[in-house]
C-alpha cells in the first residue's frame, strides 16, 4: 500500500491567496483527519470525517479554513484567504474504523509557508 | 476530559545509553494508548500500541512500553540508544468507542556520539 499521500509537500502563498491542500487515505480506510502542527500548539485536530461525511469540525479555527471529502480516495483542506499564523504543517491521517484499536496512519505532511 | 502529559520536552541520551521518555494519561478507564515517532520533515509514525492485553508492548526499532494502571503511566524504553533514534516522539491515547486520538505535546530526543 503506497500510504496516505499528501500534497503538494511544501506550499509558499502570499497572505490573502487561497490555498488547497490534498489528502489521499489508505485505500479502504473509513476515517480521515486532518491535522496542524506548530511549535507553539503542537498538534491540533481540526476536522474528521467518516465515510466521506464531516463529523466533528470543532477544531476548525476560523470560517477561512474548510474541508470536504467528495469521494473515500480524496479529501481537501482549504484555506481562504491565507494568513501568516497559518502557516504551519497540515497533517492527513487515516484508519480502518472497525479495526481497532484505533491507530492512525499519518501522510508526510504539508508545509505551508504564508509571507 | 482526557488528557497525555509527557514529562519532558527534550530529552538527551548518549549513544548506547537507555532511552526513557515518559507519558502519563488522565482518563476514569484505561484508554487505548499509542507512541509515535516523527523524523524531520516526515509523518508520524507508529511505534506500538497497548491494546488492554498485554501491559509490556514491543514496538519497532527496538522500543518497548509499559501500561501501569496504578500510576497512569505509558514510559516509553529503549534498552541502547542508537543516533537513528533521534526524532520527536508522541504518546498518544483514546477510549474505547471514541474516535479522537489525544496527543501529549511531544518530546524531542537527542543523542550525543
Amino acid at each position: 500500500d503506497a500510504g496516505v499521500i499528501q500534497s503538494p509537500r511544501h506550499e509558499v502563498t502570499e497572505m490573502g491567496q487561497e490555498v488547497t491542500l490534498r489528502c489521499k487515505p489508505i485505500s479502504g480506510h473509513d476515517y480521515l483527519f486532518w491535522y496542524r502542527q506548530t511549535m507553539m500548539r503542537g498538534l491540533e485536530l481540526l476536522i474528521y470525517f467518516n465515510n466521506n461525511v464531516p463529523i466533528d469540525d470543532s477544531g476548525m479555527p476560523e470560517d477561512r479554513f474548510s474541508a470536504k471529502m467528495p469521494n473515500a480516495s480524496f479529501s481537501t483542506l482549504k484555506i481562504q484567504p491565507s494568513e501568516p499564523r497559518d502557516s504551519a504543517v497540515y497533517f492527513c491521517a487515516s484508519r480502518l474504523g472497525l479495526a481497532g484499536p484505533y491507530e492512525q496512519y499519518f501522510g508526510p505532511g504539508t508545509r505551508l509557508t504564508v509571507t | 476530559a482526557q488528557s497525555v502529559t509527557q514529562l519532558g520536552s527534550h530529552v538527551s541520551v548518549s549513544e548506547g545509553a537507555l532511552v526513557l521518555l515518559r507519558c502519563n494519561y488522565s482518563s476514569s478507564v484505561p484508554p487505548y494508548l499509542f507512541w509515535y515517532v516523527q523524523y524531520p520533515n516526515q509523518g508520524l509514525q507508529l511505534l506500538l500500541k497497548y491494546t488492554s492485553a498485554a501491559t509490556l508492548v514491543k514496538g519497532i526499532n527496538g522500543f518497548e512500553a509499559e501500561f501501569k494502571k496504578s500510576e497512569t503511566s505509558f514510559h516509553l524504553t529503549k534498552p541502547s540508544a542508537h543516533m537513528s533514534d533521534a526524532a520527536e516522539y508522541f504518546c498518544a491515547a483514546t477510549l474505547q468507542g471514541a474516535q479522537k486520538l489525544v496527543f501529549g505535546q511531544g518530546t524531542r530526543l537527542t543523542i550525543n556520539p
